[in-house]
């Protein structure tokens, strides 16, 4: 069975652009989370989508944003892209549902912005 | 904001030795506990669990303990592998959360052959 998808798992931009990345989740899990990690940290919790509904939002500017879609996969955008940006960025899905379990996580997207 | 840490940022071992990484957590109210092995260029990959109503649960040569009275998480791994060596995170979740895990900083688990 297919794990969590990311793409792209480079991308390279410059300060001021825009970008999006994809995920699709594994297949029959309804939640999707997207988390940030920086070099030599955790991740941090960017966003949880859960339904086509943002269930949940860390503390991020409003650069960032998400969309989840009917089949369940993903795009995070970040707009008007800033050094600190570059970053390790992983989405996560889940079953989904009211109670608390594990994620599993893609690969990530390795940003860098110069 | 939350704050989950290790006691150590690295640690060394070698082959065969058992392993423990340790974690602390400063919100009692979270309920659920997760830790993850993240090898170079790869995203976490789930280890092992356990939910605030259990002090102890065992794996496949991993174990994790809990001590809710003073906040502790802690990861041990029988007969360490070179296949170990990675960064170990530990998560935590509760109700008065939302929908967010809170990760540590990570500690760094070398095996030495």
């Amino acid at each position: 069975d297919a794990g969590v998808t990311q793409s792209p798992t480079h991308l390279i931009k410059t300060r001021g652009q825009q970008v999006t990345l994809r995920c699709s989740p594994i297949s029959g899990h309804k939640s999707v989370s997207w988390y940030q990690q920086v070099l030599g940290q955790g991740p941090q919790f960017i966003f949880q989508y859960y339904e086509k509904e943002e269930r949940g939002r860390g503390n991020f500017p409003d650069r960032f944003s998400a969309r989840q879609f009917p089949n369940y996969s993903s795009e995070l955008n970040v707009n008007a892209l800033l050094l600190g940006d570059s970053a390790l960025y992983l989405c996560a899905s889940s079953r989904g549902g009211p109670s608390r379990e594990k994620l599993f996580f893609g690969s990530g997207t390795q940003l860098s912005v110069l | 904001g939350e704050s989950v840490g290790l006691h150590l940022p690295t640690l060394s071992v070698q082959e065969g030795d058992n392993s423990i990484i340790n974690c602390a957590y400063s919100n009692s109210a979270s309920d659920y506990f997760i830790w993850y092995k993240q090898e170079s260029g790869k995203g976490p990959q789930f280890i092992i669990d356990i939910r605030s109503n259990m002090d102890k649960r065992q794996g496949q040569r991993v174990t994790v303990l809990l001590n809710k009275t003073v906040k502790h998480l802690s990861l041990q791994i029988a007969a360490t592998q070179p296949g170990d060596s990675a960064v170990y995170f530990c998560a935590e979740i509760g109700a008065d959360t939302g929908n967010q895990f809170y990760f540590g900083t990570g500690t760094s688990l070398t095996v030495i052959p």
